[in-house]
């Protein structure tokens, strides 16, 4: 079993729309949990961290956690196409600073 | 200027040779990481470093070792490329809550 598991897509989605982005994780003692924006052949991009239970919003993007379910979300309202790009979870766990990635969402976003 | 520097930008090599790849941050950062990137695999944690004298294997450190020349530069070194090794290279920063930056990456080719 993968530490951070997404589903790889590609999640399409009309412009304007709201994306929901989903990821799992399997160890217990993760306390940090970051999405990070990736277009095709560059480096990825920090968009969110999120540290406590509930939603942490930024601009047109919510990150949503529950630990208890060891689940991780990021909504992104009003999609643009300029959203289209993979998404990559990320999980930390405990003091080592070693952060776990999933294998990405890649989303769409058509106008 | 971005904060976190990587060259080569591209390079080509043949197998058996040896190659090194360069990391420069203005971050201030202690913490550095090297990861490779394949397609459908994700991001994989080659070596990492907490400071000039603290360097740690990840989950994938065979073939590859680093130098930690100061606490702005940290290199990846490839003793005898070989043709799996082919994937793109990225170098991080990290702060203490457990943000990465990223640089632009390194695309590496091994005939």
């Amino acid at each position: 079993q993968k530490e951070v598991e997404q589903n790889s897509g590609p999640l399409s989605v009309p412009e304007g729309a709201i994306a929901s982005l989903n990821c799992t994780y399997s160890d217990r003692v993760s306390q940090s949990f970051f999405w990070y924006r990736q277009y095709s052949g560059k480096s990825p991009e920090l968009i969110m961290s999120i540290y406590s239970n509930g939603d942490k919003e930024d601009g047109r993007f919510t990150a949503q956690l529950n630990k208890a379910s060891q689940y991780v979300s990021l909504l992104i309202r009003d999609s643009q196409p300029s959203d289209s790009a993979t998404y990559l979870c990320a999980a930390r766990s405990g003091g080592y600073q070693k952060v776990t990635f999933g294998t990405g969402t890649k989303l769409q976003v058509i106008p | 200027d971005a904060d976190v520097t990587q060259t080569p930008r591209n390079r080509i090599t043949k197998t058996g040779k040896r190659i090194m790849l360069e990391c420069s941050q203005t971050k201030g950062h202690d913490r550095m990481y090297w990861y490779r990137q394949d397609p459908g695999l994700g991001l994989q944690l080659i070596y990492y470093s907490f400071d000039v004298k603290d360097i740690n294997k990840g989950e994938i450190s065979d073939g590859y070792s680093v130098s930690r020349q100061a606490q702005a530069k940290f290199s990846l070194s490839l003793e005898s490329a070989i043709p799996n090794q082919t994937a793109l290279y990225f170098c991080a920063t990290t702060t203490e809550s457990g943000e990465q930056f990223f640089g632009p990456g390194t695309r590496l080719t091994v005939l």
